[in-house]
């Protein structure tokens, strides 16, 4: 089955506890863009990756850092969280060949920073 | 600044009537819209897509109108049934990014049985 997976699905943590919310597809996309989404402002890119070692800023990449070793994972990564990286995280890929309407998202992950 | 954005936060609907979702887009150079459904505890999922060289689409039980005088996006469901329950984004993209696409805040439609 074609998916995007993210782990963990939730989580809690403390400011400045250095955290990794992992993103793999197994669609062989070159793709992969990470969003975060919060009340009211809609779904806001973060990085994309259009391969691997191929990466770059979207809107508001300010706290977070990506890499892109292999082409079925794209690692975030929050160095040290704070209270406004509060948010719901979704991952996607595509395709480059494909436009944006093939872009699969992940399921989301749930981050609470204390 | 250019933003996408929704007249309506919420919309509780009967089963069985018509649903309208409305966007407002702000950005005239935005040549490609469309419109996502998101369910509780899942990602979005596209459900439709128009150029802005259209101003209607229609696919199963939905369809989009694009009104590009008062840039304004609008999504119908025909026949709305329970599992359309779900929060509806509408998104732009201004076609000199392949991937620069900008999301509106989202509309929740509550199908009521």
């Amino acid at each position: 089955e074609a998916q995007v997976t993210q782990n963990p699905r939730y989580l809690i943590t403390v400011t400045g506890k250095k955290l990794t919310v992992t993103c793999s597809q197994n669609m062989n996309h070159e793709y992969m863009s990470w969003y975060r989404q919060d009340p009211g402002l809609g779904l806001r890119q973060i990085y994309y990756s259009m391969n691997v070692e191929v990466t770059d800023k979207g809107d508001v990449p300010e706290g977070y850092k990506v890499s892109r070793k292999e082409k079925r994972n794209f690692p975030l990564i929050l160095e040290s969280p704070s209270p406004n990286q509060t948010s719901l995280y979704f991952c996607a890929s595509r395709t480059l060949a494909g436009g944006i309407e093939t872009q699969y998202f992940g399921p989301g992950t749930r981050l609470l920073v204390l | 600044g250019e933003s996408v954005g929704l007249h309506l936060p919420t919309l509780s609907v009967q089963e069985g009537d018509n649903s309208i979702i409305n966007c407002a887009y702000s950005n005239s150079a935005s040549d490609y819209f469309i419109w996502y459904k998101q369910e509780s505890g899942k990602g979005p999922q596209f459900i439709i897509d128009i150029r802005s060289n259209m101003d209607k689409r229609q696919g199963q039980r939905v369809t989009v109108l694009l009104n590009k005088t008062v840039k304004h996006l609008s999504l119908q469901i025909a026949a709305t049934q329970p599992g359309d329950s779900a929060v509806y984004f509408c998104a732009e993209n201004m076609g000199t990014s392949y991937d620069k696409v900008i999301f509106g805040p989202g509309t929740s439609l509550s199908v009521i049985p």
